[in-house]
């Protein structure tokens, strides 16, 4: 695609319940990462992939998190058991290679109630 | 912990003046650097990277590191209220095999009509 598309927008869930958020690349990008944006913070690191293996997940906060990219392309980011301090904007990023500048996606804005 | 140090303003500066923002990093295998606008509400966007030591221009922006000082700088010349954003900094450095890029906090800048 044309640029980065991440879905839904808004999410809005019950805490305890399991959410996945997905992230659709530029087409040819071989590097994909995913972000959480607090208000007025920077992005701050979850995991990379590089084509389909998941080089990185060392951002992560605990084992309710985890995220795919089975075919080299979209990845999806799970998160189980949601708990209210999980509501943030998560953000997805592509790039051509690792080191290259990114291409951000909309971000899906979390909010767990 | 590789950081990335931004004031986080606000920057205010007069419509037709250089705004200058500031970043540090404190790991010293950085090998490239960018700069991020982030309108209010919206996803960063890649304006300018640099990977050597000096100046590079581009319009308005120019964007200078000293890997020495660890100092990475962005200049933006006649600046107009369109402007107004937070300007992201962000070092890539090795990490586990790949380019790991680490965000600052950013640094709000008001350009006054």
């Amino acid at each position: 695609g044309a640029g980065v598309s991440q879905s839904p927008r808004y999410k809005v869930t019950k805490r305890g319940q399991d959410v996945a958020l997905r992230c659709d690349p530029i087409s040819g990008h071989v590097s994909l990462y995913w972000y959480r944006q607090a208000l007025g913070q920077g992005p701050e690191f979850l995991t990379y992939f590089n084509y389909e293996a998941q080089q990185d997940k060392s951002g992560l906060p605990n084992d309710r998190f985890s995220a795919e990219r089975p075919e080299g392309s979209i990845s999806t980011l799970t998160i189980q058991r949601t708990e209210q301090r999980d509501s943030a904007m998560y953000r997805c990023a592509s790039s051509q290679g690792q080191g290259d500048g990114y291409t951000f996606g909309s971000g899906t804005r979390l909010t767990v109630v | 912990q590789k950081e990335v140090e931004q004031n986080s303003g606000p920057l205010s500066v007069p419509e037709g003046a250089i705004a200058s923002l500031n970043c540090t990093y404190s790991d010293r295998g950085s090998q490239s650097f960018f700069w991020y606008r982030q309108y209010s509400g919206k996803s960063p966007e890649l304006i300018m990277f640099i990977y050597s030591n000096g100046d590079k221009e581009d319009g308005r922006f120019t964007a200078q590191l000293n890997k020495a000082s660890q100092y990475v700088s962005l200049l933006i010349r006649d600046s107009q209220p369109s402007d107004s954003a937070t300007y992201l900094c962000a070092a890539a450095g090795r990490s586990g095999g790949y380019q790991k890029v680490t965000f600052g906090i950013g640094t709000k800048l008001q350009v006054i009509p």
